[in-house]
């Protein structure tokens, strides 16, 4: 059982939109930064989004992230076959003393 | 560019232990901090904890404590993860990761993964 919340799975035709949802508490999300990672197939993760909002050098600007109050949320513009993956959510979790990740949503590109 | 390159895949016995290695290149190893992320097969991730190549400050996730030592070596900028008296439910892939320049706590570099089987 995961600290955070996410969906385990959701899906979206190429071009869509999507966006992956991660819920927690005041003790993590709501008063922690959040990130989020991609992993793709076989790899290790991936860095997408730091600090809720913010991308690392690299990431196109189809991905965005925001926060509101115990929830954050990844965003994904124009989807590509090439995005399927496992998506996750982190943050620190100021009651555990621990960082803390979401049990993951998988994206399907059908 | 920072790299962390991983030790190979190791298969152990019920009971014994593993030592992880991640070496790290392409910063000042030993003014930051390591962390270990675990994934069983088809299961999430899972934060082990971290340590301080500083001074060697350690912060174990709970779960771990009395089982795991995290160790660093600055004269060839390697952090090593030991796990003691492995179970079935330790097989997994184990990361090293760095944070981000300027973002605390926020995986910003990953090694390759070591898997860690534990089967009789």
């Amino acid at each position: 059982q995961s600290v955070l919340t996410q969906s385990p799975s959701v899906s979206a035709a190429p071009g869509q939109e999507v966006t992956i949802s991660c819920s927690g508490s005041s003790s993590n999300i709501g008063n922690n930064y959040v990130s989020w990672y991609q992993q793709l197939p076989g790899t290790a993760p991936q860095l997408l989004i730091y600090e809720n909002n913010k991308r690392p050098s690299g990431i196109p600007d189809r991905f965005s992230g925001s926060k509101s109050g115990t929830s954050a949320t990844l965003g994904i513009t124009g989807l590509q076959t090439g995005d399927e993956a496992d998506y996750y959510c982190a943050t620190w979790d100021s009651s555990l003393t621990a960082r803390v990740f979401g049990g993951g949503t998988k994206l399907t590109v059908l | 560019q920072v790299r962390l390159v991983q030790s190979e895949a190791e298969v152990k016995q019920p009971g014994a232990s593993v030592k992880v290695s991640c070496k790290a290149s392409g910063y000042t190893f030993n003014t930051d901090a390591m962390t270990w992320v675990r994934q069983a097969p088809g299961q999430g991730l899972e934060w082990m904890g971290w340590i301080s190549a500083y001074d060697g400050h350690t912060n174990y996730a709970e779960k771990f404590r009395g089982r795991v030592t995290m160790t660093t070596d600055t004269s060839t900028s390697t952090a090593y993860i030991e796990l003691r008296s492995l179970k079935s439910d330790d097989t997994a892939v184990y990361y090293c990761t760095r944070d981000l320049e300027g973002a605390g706590r926020t995986f910003g570099y990953w090694g390759q993964g070591t898997l860690v089987t534990v089967s009789s």
